[in-house]
């Protein structure tokens, strides 16, 4: 089954340090997210991106974030400048974006962020 | 999206089913019950979704209530490797409205015992 790829799995950065979280979604899925989770508490969305632009965002996703689809096949978020409230399990997904009955979402493993 | 009111935690027995409940008593007509389970902080896996009537696939069945306010998701065999939280959501699939809204509440805990 095509699955959600990330990378690192493990990211440690020094406060105030720039990091580049990498996903590789699913071939032909159209609408990608990034969610994130602290330890402990839920999962929580940060942002949409459909067509090259971000189709919705939370209150998390702040000017410190962004997202950008460098080439056909990636997917990335950025994070400008670190906190130690950063730190977190940040999952990707995909989905087809068809709006069809059987439209859900896919989920990568995670890349756990660690800011020191 | 309506909400979603969960247990915060259950046992079952290895073998045994696992009946997780989930109350949705405002949904609206046009929205499914989607579950996903995460494992140990993996990312959240799909396993089944439905409108009004019962489904069934390799994971797991739904059963929806009649007036659509409640769902249980039954585990016919549990095991070990089912011991996850366990997501119940309901959103609306049909629109290209809100695509991020796949809103993740506390979820139920499942520790499936030997």
């Amino acid at each position: 089954e095509p699955e959600v790829t990330q990378t690192p799995s493990h990211q440690v950065t020094q406060m105030g340090q720039e990091v580049i979280l990498r996903c590789v979604p699913i071939s032909n899925h159209l609408y990608f997210y990034w969610y994130r989770q602290i330890l402990g508490q839920k999962v929580e969305f940060l942002v949409s991106f459909y067509n090259n632009e971000i189709s919705e965002k939370s209150e998390i996703f702040d000017d410190q974030f962004s997202v950008e689809r460098p080439d056909g096949s990636n997917f990335t978020l950025k994070i400008r400048s670190t906190k130690l409230e950063d730190s977190a399990m940040y999952f990707c997904a995909s989905s087809a974006g068809t709006a069809s009955t059987n439209e859900k979402l896919f989920f990568g493993s995670g890349t756990q962020l660690s800011v020191l | 999206d309506a909400k979603t009111t969960q247990p915060p935690s259950m046992d079952c027995a290895e073998g045994r089913a696992a009946n997780l409940p989930c109350n949705h008593s405002t949904i609206s007509g046009n929205e499914y019950v989607y579950w996903y389970r995460q494992i140990h902080s993996q990312g959240p896996q799909y396993i089944i979704h439905g409108l009004k009537n019962n489904e069934t696939n390799e994971m797991a069945s739904l059963i929806i209530t009649e007036d659509r306010k409640s769902s249980t998701l039954i585990l016919p065999h549990a095991t070990l490797r089912d011991t996850a939280v366990y997501y119940c959501i309901v959103r609306n699939p049909l629109t290209t409205d809100s695509w991020g809204k796949f809103q993740f509440g506390a979820g139920t805990q499942v520790v499936v015992t030997p």
